[in-house]
């Protein structure tokens, strides 16, 4: 079954560090893409971060980079320089056919992150 | 910049009543989806559509049906509300598959309350 794990329900940084959070995917599909998005307290989905599974490079944007090991099936997010402003929960979210192809995706239970100043 | 809009943040409902969540997207996209936010449990697929009058059911369609009657708007039915569908709501929209790395763009939420 495909399917999104994230293991940490919530987390706390410091800020001006850098934070990991994990996510662990299942799939039998070759071709997948993964997604980071952002929810503040507002509610709106925010998209953060793409990576497709024939990329050879991780993905980056910004302070965000995507950890992508695809022999572990893992795809963590790393915020780098924490803001207070990064307080929000974060879920990551799998594409299970064709690499880039966005139709429907399979999201993870989410990480609340609270940056402490 | 790709806007979605649900009509209403905030939903109050009894039990028994039929409920509409209506979604509407100005960027002509052609994937539109409903999904169910609850704590601990993520997001989770209700129904989507590829296309006008086109509809196919995701992860957890019991309960609920839609229409997308025109291309820019994709209503969320709930036949008769249980307490059980207390939730956050969020419909998405996206450009047609194949088309690289374009992601879901998100409404606001509709949290509905049945009681």
């Amino acid at each position: 079954a495909q399917k999104i794990t994230q293991t940490q329900p919530g987390m706390f940084v410091q800020e001006k560090e850098a934070v990991t959070l994990d996510c662990t995917y299942d799939t039998s599909d070759p071709s997948y893409g993964l997604f980071w998005y952002k929810q503040p307290s507002s509610g709106e989905m925010i998209f953060l971060i793409y990576q497709g599974s024939y990329d050879q490079q991780n993905a980056t944007e910004g302070r965000y980079s995507l950890n992508f090991q695809k022999a572990r099936k893992s795809a963590n997010l790393v915020i780098s320089a924490s803001q207070l402003g990064d307080s929000a929960m974060y879920f990551c979210a799998m594409s299970p056919h064709g690499s880039g192809n966005t139709g429907k995706l399979i999201f993870g239970q989410g990480t609340t992150l609270q940056v402490k100043p | 910049d790709v806007k979605v809009t649900q009509s209403s943040r905030y939903l109050v409902k009894r039990t028994g009543e039929k409920v509409f969540l209506e979604c509407v997207q100005d960027m002509d996209h052609e994937n539109m989806f409903w999904y169910r936010q609850d704590p601990g449990l993520g997001l989770r697929l209700i129904y989507f559509s590829y296309d006008v009058k086109m509809k196919e059911k995701g992860d957890i369609p019991e309960g609920y049906s839609v229409s997308r009657e025109k291309k820019e708007r994709f209503s969320l039915i709930l036949e008769s509300a249980s307490t059980n569908q207390t939730s956050m709501y969020l419909c998405a929209s996206s450009i047609l598959l194949g088309q690289g790395n374009s992601p879901l763009h998100f409404g606001n939420g509709t949290r509905l309350t049945v009681t």
